[in-house]
């Protein structure tokens, strides 16, 4: 498996509160992306990154922006938390080229209250 | 907009059966379909990538076939054994050198001894 950590695993917050959670990779991968995944809408895909310093939306990106300052971090920031970013959060990356396996980090289970 | 849907959404076999989980998308320009399995609580695991030139992929007890132009994928699951019980998750990345996955519901998969 891929070397996807993320950090925190788990975390509990209040509403209107900044969050950040980070996803760590070892692979040397240029492209990483955040997903969340919940009940009745499974993973959708909140923004990715293709280098460093290059970042763009995915389907779900209100309320959510991100940060790549180096190729093995990707860091994901909740500005102001609401209740409706209650979720399971997902870091997953792959390197260039055909072969895009995507590997995906164990998952921070994120609660707002 | 791609859409995925996986039928059924939960099934329920005994142990030894041969198995077909299926995976339906919208649109059928894509680049590959990746069939991940997640364990409760757990992260996402790949078992298979197939690219849109590929009409079929296997490892060990699983075949992954892909018919791009009917926009259908199957996962065969060989003598499933109790330790294959999880979700399914189809994914699928569009026309672009960019991983951004689209994912299926996915199938509830239980193996009863």
């Amino acid at each position: 498996d891929a070397g996807i950590t993320q950090s925190p695993r788990h975390k509990v917050t209040e509403t209107g509160t900044p969050v950040t959670l980070r996803c760590h990779q070892t692979e040397n991968h240029r492209y990483m992306y955040w997903y969340r995944q919940d009940p009745g809408h499974g993973l959708r895909l909140i923004h990715y990154s293709y280098g460093v310093k290059d970042t763009d939306k995915g389907e779900v990106s209100d309320g959510y922006s991100v940060s790549r300052s180096k190729t093995e971090d990707f860091l994901l920031t909740l500005e102001s938390a609401t209740s409706s970013q209650t979720s399971v959060y997902f870091c997953a990356s792959h390197t260039s080229g055909d072969y895009n396996e995507q590997f995906f980090g164990p998952g921070t289970r994120l609660t707002v209250l | 907009k791609q859409e995925v849907t996986q039928i059924p959404a939960a099934l329920s076999v005994p142990e030894g059966e041969n198995l077909v989980l299926n995976c339906s998308f919208t649109d059928s320009a894509i680049y590959n379909l990746q069939w991940f399995r997640q364990d409760p609580g757990k992260g996402l695991t790949s078992l298979l990538l197939i690219q849109s030139s590929q009409r079929e992929q296997t490892s060990g007890r699983l075949n992954a076939s892909l018919d791009k132009s009917s926009g259908r994928s199957t996962l065969y699951i060989a003598a499933s054994q109790p330790g294959d019980s999880a979700t399914y998750l189809c994914a699928v990345a569009g026309g672009t050198s960019y991983g951004k996955l689209t994912f299926g519901q996915g199938t509830i998969l239980t193996v009863h001894p």
